[in-house]
């Protein structure tokens, strides 16, 4: 069973670094794009970024270069981390795969708050 | 970016009947070299992540019933929901994935009437 587990932190100070780890079960990195969304509280959907298995990313602009997403195959995982954050950065946070996004973890609510 | 826009917002339908929901890109998300749109659909009930209910526009995903179905193509396309049942209740969002970044619709809140 294909399984995404988000871990990291579920509060973040200001100005600080946001971290997160996907472990993936069942499946390997080893192929397919694997990435982050997420949403605020009551809010929408907001496509964070992706890493090809080959090691490639791609971000969303709106982050403003403060987002790094990377892999690592052998441990059949990928990571987030997000700098500077501030209270608009609080939001559950999932891992996914694909380009459309037939995968989902159970997701993570990370507030940003001192 | 490609602009995603849902119209409703929300609906409320009675039981048994239909449920339309439609979403616009502002630009074609048709590849013309595979004759494919890069469109999909997703349901998301409280507390849980969205969940993946149609891909390439039309094609459903593994275990999802058959009265969910979408079409459409180019900038305009439909998710319908041909007889409503009471798991139906959630938020519908439309996804691009034609380029980067991938943007989603607002999402439609669907009822019962």
């Amino acid at each position: 069973q294909v399984q995404l587990q988000e871990s990291g932190p579920g509060l973040v100070k200001p100005s600080e670094i946001l971290s997160l780890t996907c472990s993936v079960s069942g499946v390997s990195t080893s192929s397919y794009y694997w990435g982050w969304v997420r949403q605020p509280p009551g809010k929408g959907l907001e496509w964070i970024g992706d890493v090809y298995y080959t090691g490639s990313t791609n971000y969303n602009p709106s982050l403003k270069g403060r987002v790094t997403i990377s892999g690592d195959t052998s441990k059949n995982h990928f990571s987030l981390e997000l700098t500077s954050v501030t209270a608009a950065d609080t939001a559950v946070y999932w891992c996914v795969r694909g380009r459309y996004f037939d995968l989902w973890g159970r997701g993570t609510l990370v507030t940003v708050s001192s | 970016d490609i602009v995603m826009t849902q119209s409703p917002d929300s609906l409320a339908v009675s039981l048994g009947e239909r449920a339309t929901i439609n979403c616009k890109s502002s630009q074609s998300v048709l590849y013309n070299s595979n004759n494919k749109n890069y469109l999909g659909w997703y349901q998301q009930k409280p507390g849980q992540p969205p969940k993946l209910l149609i891909y390439w526009a039309s094609t459903r995903e593994s275990g999802v019933p058959d009265r969910f179905s979408g079409s459409g193509s180019g900038t305009d396309f439909t998710l319908t929901i041909s007889s409503l049942q009471a798991e139906d209740v959630a938020v519908y969002y439309c996804q691009q994935y034609y380029n980067t970044p991938y943007t989603f619709g607002q999402g439609t809140k669907l009822e019962i009437k």
